[in-house]
């Protein structure tokens, strides 16, 4: 139990588009969602906490209006980058939990390169 | 007071050794501490994790020894194998809600053969 799905696993963009990345509780249902960024053979950066049905809360440093955060069900929180830039190229994973005694389950994360 | 400090930053065992990887934090209201495995291009997988109210724990050939005291929890992998190379990450958190996890910086484990 405790799957949590993202999709794409990876993708290309060019320069100034925006890209949406999903992710999923498959088998549970998961009001809260952490979206985080990591670079090559670093650690993980946490960039916002989802909120269903609420506003995300974003650390410190992150761009609210670059980096928009959905968290429209119980299942499902999207992280769109908008008017991407090749420093935005990064791995993006998504984590949630089915509760306190499970511990966070990741997503397969998404590599993102920006052209 | 949010940090969680992680050593050694990679380390190299042989196939058969004790791969040992060491975690110190500062905020004693932390209650929750896991450990991870990333394989490169996957989200990390939770591999063990462990409470304050016990000082060790172990589940398989992964164990967990945990020192209220001293503020550190520390990973071994027995008997370390090929397939164990990894990059290891140890996390720490609140187990009031949903937390945020603030993440060690990361070991690189290679098992050599």
């Amino acid at each position: 139990g405790a799957v949590v799905s993202q999709h794409p696993s990876w993708v290309i963009c060019k320069s100034g588009t925006s890209v949406k990345i999903e992710c999923r509780s498959l088998d549970f249902q998961a009001t809260t969602m952490f979206w985080y960024r990591q670079f090559p053979k670093q650690s993980l950066m946490l960039m916002a906490t989802s909120n269903e049905g609420s506003k995300a809360t974003y650390e410190q440093g992150v761009e609210k209006d670059k980096f928009l955060i959905n968290h429209a069900s119980l299942t499902l929180s999207t992280l769109t980058v908008t008017s991407a830039h090749p420093e935005d190229s990064s791995f993006y994973i998504c984590s949630a939990s089915p509760g306190q005694a499970y511990g966070y389950t990741f997503g397969s994360g998404t590599r993102l390169t920006v052209v | 007071q949010q940090q969680v400090k992680q050593s050694p930053q990679s380390l190299i065992v042989q196939k058969g050794g004790i791969s040992i990887i060491n975690c110190a934090y500062e905020n004693t209201a932390f209650d929750y501490f896991p450990w991870y495995q990333q394989f490169p291009g996957k989200g990390p997988a939770l591999l063990i994790a462990i409470r304050p109210d016990v000082s060790e724990k172990k589940e398989g050939r992964f164990t967990i020894s945990f020192n209220k005291s001293a503020k550190q929890f520390s990973l071994h992998i027995m008997d370390s194998q090929p397939g164990d190379s990894a990059t290891y990450f140890c996390a720490a958190s609140m187990s009031t809600g949903f937390q945020k996890l603030v993440f060690g910086t990361g070991t690189r484990l290679l098992v050599s053969p």
